[in-house]
């Protein structure tokens, strides 16, 4: 399958700053990229999905001010928490999706950031 | 709105046996049916898909079914192994504000006793 790079792993970072995560499809041209937060032992609950050069669609509850998501190239999407607080603490998963042209096709996954906030 | 709905939330088998894990989704116009298998603090793996114009697919010990007409499908995995223990995501491809999107389960945690 396709290679889709997610940084950092891990970040630490204190209550009210910006965190900045990459996701980076490696060997494909993602024309479509989503966003997910994951709660420990629950599933992947969506948040946005960012196509090249226009602007994230944000699911219904997710703040766009404060999950800023960038799409800049077909290659890279970021997601920028802007003043995180310990709440924002969560497992955030980017996935990278071809076009097809026509007929869903799969999806893949990144590492996941962790992110806590302390 | 939109949803899938995934049973059981865990499941516990004996190595050997088989273990099987149903979905149910909402949109009929839904044509793709991935599923996943997520390790602690993994990454979802894609492990298996089945597309609207098929009924069942197999690959080795892992078969997917698919009923369009009661808009349910599952996965089978036979011959349990241990390194089959992990938490299994259900998925559909659904249109939402115009745009395609995968709807996941809740998920299941499987875990199966040597």
């Amino acid at each position: 399958g396709a290679v889709v790079s997610q940084h950092p792993s891990r970040v630490i970072c204190k209550s009210g700053t910006s965190v900045k995560i990459e996701c980076r499809s490696l060997d494909f041209q993602a024309t479509t990229m989503f966003w997910y937060r994951q709660f420990p032992k629950q599933s992947l609950m969506l948040m946005a999905t960012s196509n090249e050069g226009s602007k994230a669609t944000y699911e219904q509850g997710v703040e766009k001010d404060k999950f800023l998501i960038n799409h800049a190239s077909l290659t890279l999407s970021t997601l920028t928490v802007t003043s995180a607080h310990p709440e924002d603490s969560s497992f955030y998963i980017c996935s990278a999706r071809g076009d097809s042209g026509g007929g869903a096709r799969e999806a893949f996954f990144g590492q996941g950031t962790r992110l806590t906030v302390v | 709105g939109e949803n899938v709905e995934q049973h059981p939330s865990t499941l516990s088998v004996q190595e050997g046996d088989s273990a099987v894990i149903k979905c149910t989704y909402s949109d009929s116009a839904s044509n793709y049916f991935p599923w996943y298998k997520q390790e602690l603090g993994k990454r979802p793996q894609l492990i298996i898909d089945i597309r609207s114009n098929v009924g069942e697919k197999k690959d080795q010990r892992i078969a997917v079914t698919l009923n369009k007409t009661a808009k349910h499908f599952s996965l089978h995995i036979t011959e349990t192994q241990p390194e089959d223990s992990a938490v299994y995501f259900c998925a559909a491809s659904m249109i939402i504000q115009g745009a395609q999107k995968l709807v996941f389960g809740q998920g299941t945690r499987l875990t199966i006793n040597p």
